[in-house]
C-alpha cells in the first residue's frame, strides 16, 4: 500500500531555512502529484503548494511564494520542501500528501514538526 | 481564493447519535469537495471525495452530500473512534489552489 515517510523533527532559528523530505513507497511514484500542507499548533490545515511528477511544474500558495521551493527526485522516490526566512509563525507540523493530478489527497505522510525559536 | 466555512466549530454528541456537519464554499466548487478526519497526533485521513464517494475502507456510516456551495457530512451512528476533527477541502482542475475549512471538532457529550 502507498506510504509516505517524512524526515524527522527540526529546530531552527529565525531567518534560517528548513528542508523536509517525503519518501514514497508502495505505488508508482510518477503517477501522483505531491502536496504540502501545514498545521500550526492547535490550528487547522493550510495548503502550501503542489509539485507534479518529475517536478517540472510547481504551484505555490501566494502566502509562501518567494520563500518555498519544492523539488522532485525520481532516483530516490522523494520530494523535498524547502522553506526559507523562517519566523516563529512557521512553527508547525508539515505534511506531504499525494493526489492523482489536481484531486483529493488519498495518502498522507506522518508529519514533520518544524520549530522556529531563538 | 475560495473560502470554506464549516459549522459548527464544536459539536458535543453522544455515542450512537446521528450527526451532520456542514461546509459552505464562497463560490461553487461543483462536486470537488473532500472530507478528512483527523485524530490527535495523527495525520488527516481521507473519508469522502467527489462530495459523496467514500474512500477505500471507510465505513458505510459515513456519508457525504451536496454540490455547488453547500455540503454535509453525516455520521449515522457515532462510534467512540469517530470523535475527532473533521475538515472539508475544495479542489479543482482549473485553478489548483486548495483550501480547507477551519474544522469541526466532535467531542463526547
Amino acid at each position: 500500500q502507498a506510504q509516505l515517510v517524512q524526515s524527522g523533527a527540526e529546530v531552527k532559528k529565525p531567518g534560517a531555512s528548513v528542508k523536509v523530505s517525503c519518501k514514497a513507497s508502495g505505488y508508482i511514484f510518477s503517477n501522483y502529484y505531491i502536496h504540502w500542507v501545514r498545521q500550526a499548533p492547535g490550528q487547522g490545515l493550510e495548503w502550501m503548494g503542489i509539485i507534479n511528477p518529475s517536478g517540472v511544474n510547481t504551484i505555490y500558495a501566494q502566502k509562501f511564494q518567494g520563500r518555498i521551493t519544492m523539488t522532485w527526485d525520481t532516483s530516490t522516490s522523494a520530494v523535498y520542501m524547502e522553506l526559507t526566512s523562517l519566523r516563529s509563525e512557521d512553527t508547525a507540523l508539515y505534511y506531504c500528501a499525494r493526489a492523482l493530478a489536481y484531486n483529493w489527497f488519498d495518502s498522507w505522510g506522518q508529519g514533520t514538526l518544524v520549530t522556529v525559536s531563538s | 481564493e475560495i473560502v470554506m466555512t464549516q459549522s459548527p466549530a464544536t459539536l458535543s454528541v453522544s455515542p450512537g447519535e446521528r450527526v451532520t456537519l456542514s461546509c459552505r464554499a464562497s463560490q461553487s466548487v461543483s462536486s470537488n469537495l473532500a472530507w478528512y478526519q483527523q485524530k490527535p497526533g495523527q495525520a488527516p485521513r481521507l473519508l469522502i471525495y467527489g462530495a459523496s464517494t467514500r474512500a477505500t475502507g471507510i465505513p458505510a456510516r459515513f456519508s457525504g452530500s451536496g454540490s455547488g456551495t453547500e455540503f454535509t457530512l453525516t455520521i449515522s451512528s457515532l462510534q467512540s473512534e469517530d470523535f475527532a476533527v473533521y475538515y472539508c477541502q475544495q479542489y479543482n482542475n482549473w485553478s489548483p489552489m486548495y483550501t480547507f475549512g477551519q474544522g469541526t471538532k466532535l467531542e463526547i457529550k
